[in-house]
């Protein structure tokens, strides 16, 4: 199972963009890379997921570079709300996802 | 939406009891899993399923056992609980095991405390 890196902790203020970035160096051809987001005492919620280039939705964008050993999540403007914890995982359906420790994002008012 | 629903948000066991978590999910998806989560260690997960009646033990199965009658639904269960299996429980689902993308749906949660 591919293992990913990703910072321990970030902080931002209220409104900038956030940038969290993870490493897979040993990801394979057919793995997906997926970003997932937990509030305390709740489970993991779903935000993004790619397979190359750059993909974006209501929430976040995930850019991709062409060797796919790494990853980017980009928040637009956070806010308070946006406290939390962030997973990077890469995977496919035939494999159990595996959750590190994850990025604890602090949005500071 | 997907929905993933546990039998219970707090449950407060003794020391040798047997537990049973229950997992629910409406939306035909072959693949369910269960994980815990304690502070500092992130998830881990204990077992998950393909399909109906399959398991596989996932990376700290030890002390616990699961069960897959029907699709919709997979159990946890504490063959004999233990004060280290204090923990938060956290089941999810996904589609299928040949589909690419493997978002997974999770469900809210188990506080089990084990005195």
């Amino acid at each position: 199972l591919a293992k990913t890196t990703q910072p321990i902790s970030m902080d931002s203020y209220e409104g900038q963009e956030v940038n969290i970035t993870c490493s897979h160096n040993n990801i394979a051809t057919n793995d997906y890379i997926t970003w997932y987001q937990q509030f305390p005492s709740q489970g993991p919620r779903f935000i993004i997921q790619g397979y190359k280039t750059k993909v974006t939705n209501e929430v976040a964008s995930l850019f991709i570079p062409a060797d796919r050993k790494s990853s980017t999540l980009s928040l637009p403007r956070v806010s308070l709300s946006d406290t939390a914890v962030y997973y990077c995982l890469v995977g496919r359906g035939n494999t159990p996802l595996v959750f590190g420790k994850g990025t604890r994002l602090s949005v500071i008012a | 939406d997907v929905k993933v629903t546990q039998s219970s948000r707090y449950l407060v066991k003794r020391t040798g009891e047997k537990v049973f978590l229950e997992c629910v999910q409406d939306m035909d998806h072959e693949n369910m899993f269960w994980y815990r989560q304690d502070p500092g260690l992130g998830l881990r997960l204990i077992y998950f399923s393909y399909d109906v009646k399959m398991k596989e033990k996932g990376d700290i199965p030890e002390g616990y056992s699961v069960s897959r009658e029907k699709k919709e639904r997979f159990s946890l269960i504490l063959e004999s609980a233990s004060t280290n299996q204090t923990s938060m429980y956290l089941c999810a689902s996904s589609l299928s095991r040949t589909s690419g993308k493997n978002e997974q749906f999770f469900g809210p949660g188990t506080r089990l405390t084990v005195l």
